[in-house]
């Protein structure tokens, strides 16, 4: 109950495309979904976030989209580029105090952009 | 200076070997973890702690212990190293605004 289960585990998109990745989860009480981005050599760092009181979070050309019914959140990424090329995480925690809580991650997908 | 800093950043040591892992950091949060990746299997988490008197295990503690001894201070340590403890290892610290993570110690155990 505790898993987030994470697809593809890689992706290949050409430059102007859309990545598109998923994860499912399990427990309920899970309420805050972030994306991590990693490069070579480098820690995950935080991409963007989503609360499961709304559907949609957009920052620039990263979107989240969450479906609390059906227990799954997408992260898309519009008008891919080469930079974007890196290893994304989703996760899932219980916030307590307002702070994060041990976080649970998926298995991660390795996006390739082709230019 | 980076915000959650890893000591050593490579290291390959010999089975049955102890070793220590060291992370530091100025972000002035109370919570910090260690994770382990491995290639397919994402970041698991080895051990928590949510300040200097609280330790947790994570999903994958056996083989591992840590040491809390400073707010700004978490390591981590394999008593007797294993081939298949071979990975690398992040430490990370949260707060208001998500997970800062380390850049990371690559262990090879041979």
């Amino acid at each position: 109950q505790q898993q987030v289960k994470q697809s593809p585990q890689s992706l290949i998109v050409q430059k102007g495309g859309i990545s598109i990745i998923n994860c499912a989860y399990e427990n309920t009480a899970f309420d805050y979904f972030p994306w991590y981005q990693q490069f070579p050599g480098k820690g995950p760092a935080l991409l963007i976030a989503i609360r499961p009181d709304v559907s949609e979070k957009k920052e620039g050309r990263f979107t989240i989209s969450f479906n609390k019914s059906a227990k799954q959140f997408s992260l898309h990424i519009m008008d891919s580029q080469p930079g974007d090329s890196a290893t994304y995480f989703c996760a899932a925690s219980i916030r307590s105090g307002g702070a994060t809580n041990k976080l649970i991650f998926g298995t991660g997908t390795l996006l390739a952009v082709q230019p | 200076d980076a915000d959650v800093t890893q000591t050593p950043r490579n290291r390959i040591t010999k089975t049955g070997k102890r070793i220590m892992l060291e992370c530091s950091q100025t972000k002035g949060h109370d919570r910090m973890y260690w994770y382990r990746q491995d290639p397919g299997l994402g970041l698991r988490l080895i051990y928590y702690s949510f300040d200097v008197k609280d330790i947790n295990k994570g999903e994958i503690s056996d083989g591992y212990s840590v040491s809390r001894q400073a707010q700004a201070k978490f390591s981590l340590s394999l008593e007797s190293a294993i081939p298949n403890q071979t990975a690398l290892y992040f430490c990370a610290t949260s707060g208001w605004g998500g997970y800062t993570f380390g850049s990371g110690t690559r262990l090879t155990v041979v």
